[in-house]
């Protein structure tokens, strides 16, 4: 089945600064790859997602980008503020109920 | 997301009881999900349902049962509970959209398991 590992596994920035956080995918069939934000206490929230028809997409200072070649994809946030700190998840699948996710990266956005 | 309820959102156990968690949504979505989180990994799904009838185990769902008893609510049962069923429980909902399906998850149910 479908592999995913996330990178890094903490991140700590200054606010301002740009936070990447990068995920590999095993399985070249894989077409979705949404990007989960999740706040203490509550659920993973969608922030942005991808599919494999398109290699980069934006909504304001959130980016992802795709590489298919290399199977791996990247999380992009600039400008950071002390609200995005939270964890981020990565994930991928070939269909709906085989969703694999990253382990999940801790942002920390330091004021 | 108020669309997806989850309860209880916390429960504490004993090894061996039988316990229930609710999820109910608004979303008017046919198909639901249950997801367990562990510390330092990511979820993974326990089961899913498509429809009212359709009821599908996923990559871990030993240990587990569900019930799907309308369209909006979807049960998960730990029918004797053990303490490394203690976990972070999520409900998820999606409606089928072409290529890749976004999922609407539920504020979680933290279980201990003593």
């Amino acid at each position: 089945g479908e592999n995913v590992e996330q990178h890094p596994s903490t991140l700590s920035v200054q606010e301002g600064d740009s936070a990447v956080i990068k995920c590999t995918y095993s399985d070249s069939a894989s077409n979705y790859f949404p990007w989960y934000k999740q706040e203490l206490g509550k659920g993973p929230q969608l922030i942005i997602d991808i599919r494999s028809n398109v290699g980069e997409k934006k909504d304001q200072r959130i980016a992802v980008t795709l590489n298919k070649t290399a199977k791996h994809f990247s999380l992009h946030i600039t400008e950071t503020q002390p609200e995005d700190s939270a964890v981020y998840f990565c994930a991928a699948s070939i269909v709906p109920h085989d969703m694999r996710f990253g382990a999940g990266t801790r942002l920390t956005v330091k004021p | 997301d108020a669309d997806v309820t989850q309860t209880p959102r916390n429960r504490i156990t004993k090894t061996g009881k039988r316990i229930m968690l609710e999820c109910s949504q608004t979303k008017g979505h046919d198909r639901m999900y249950w997801y367990r989180q562990d510390p330092g990994l990511g979820l993974r799904l326990i089961y899913y349902s498509f429809d009212v009838k359709d009821i599908n185990k996923g990559e871990i769902s030993d240990g587990y049962s569900v019930s799907r008893q309308a369209q909006a609510k979807f049960s998960l049962s730990l029918e004797s509970a053990i303490p490394n069923q203690t976990a972070l429980y999520f409900c998820a909902t999606s409606v089928p959209t072409g290529l890749g399906e976004t999922q609407y998850f539920g504020p979680g149910t933290r279980l201990l398991v003593l």
